[in-house]
């Protein structure tokens, strides 16, 4: 089925410990971006990329690094995990006026 | 900066009955697109309703329709006809399609209301 893949569903983390999310879209989308959801907080933007190559920083970037060396794939990336980031996070692409495919989202729990 | 306020952090109906549930927005740019979604206990996202500001009338999609108030930037979204799988978390969102295009279509969410639908 075409969509928004996201790779791992679930991860424990220990503090300081390093991970990379895996977004897979296959649906030649140029927009693409991953949202963190907190409880009370809605969606935040992380990181956001316009097309292959090219990425920017959104609203909470702070701890987070992403990739888009190919058009398909938005990779992000913790460092050094806090719990602070123990989080939902999701995946989006965007390619038309107004339609967006998000992922089935990431549950993220760093201890 | 835009910003989203849902102001009902959650919500509560009778099954057949309607609801609306509030949504008012914040932005400086003439042109832009609000958006609800919805979000099961499983988790996915799940697109309901469009309406661009431009947009003369009022979106409606089955049993959803936004209540488009233009000059109090509010964007409610009207559920008729409650079913208890109506019972989720709801998003309103908003992008921002700005004349220079770097908005990049990027979405700015509220803080959700949480709707349960009562047999």
């Amino acid at each position: 089925n075409a969509g928004v893949t996201q790779t791992p569903k679930f991860r424990v983390l220990k503090t300081g410990q390093s991970m990379t999310l895996l977004c897979a879209q296959d649906m030649n989308h140029e927009y693409m971006y991953w949202y963190r959801q907190d409880p009370g907080m809605g969606l935040r933007l992380i990181h956001y990329s316009v097309g292959e190559g090219t990425t920017a920083k959104g609203e909470v970037p702070d701890g987070y690094n992403v990739s888009r060396l190919k058009k398909q794939n938005f990779l992000l990336g913790l460092e050094s995990a806090a719990p602070s980031q123990t989080s939902v996070y999701f995946c989006a692409s965007s390619g038309m006026r107004y339609g967006y495919t998000f992922g089935s989202g990431t549950r993220l729990t760093v201890v | 900066a835009q910003k989203i306020t849902q102001t009902q952090p959650g919500m509560f109906v009778q099954e057949k009955e309607a609801v609306t549930l509030d949504c008012t927005y914040d932005t400086s740019d003439p042109s832009y697109g609000l958006f609800w979604y919805k979000q099961p206990s499983s988790g996915e996202m799940i697109f309901l309703i469009y309406q661009g500001s431009y947009d003369q009338q009022n979106a409606t999609e089955g049993r959803y329709s936004l209540n488009f108030q233009k000059a109090r930037k509010s964007a409610n979204l009207v559920i008729s006809a409650s079913q208890l799988g109506d019972s989720a978390m709801y998003f309103c969102a908003m992008r921002d399609d700005n004349a220079g295009g770097t908005s990049y279509g990027k979405l700015t969410f509220g803080q959700g209301t949480i709707l349960t639908v009562h047999p």
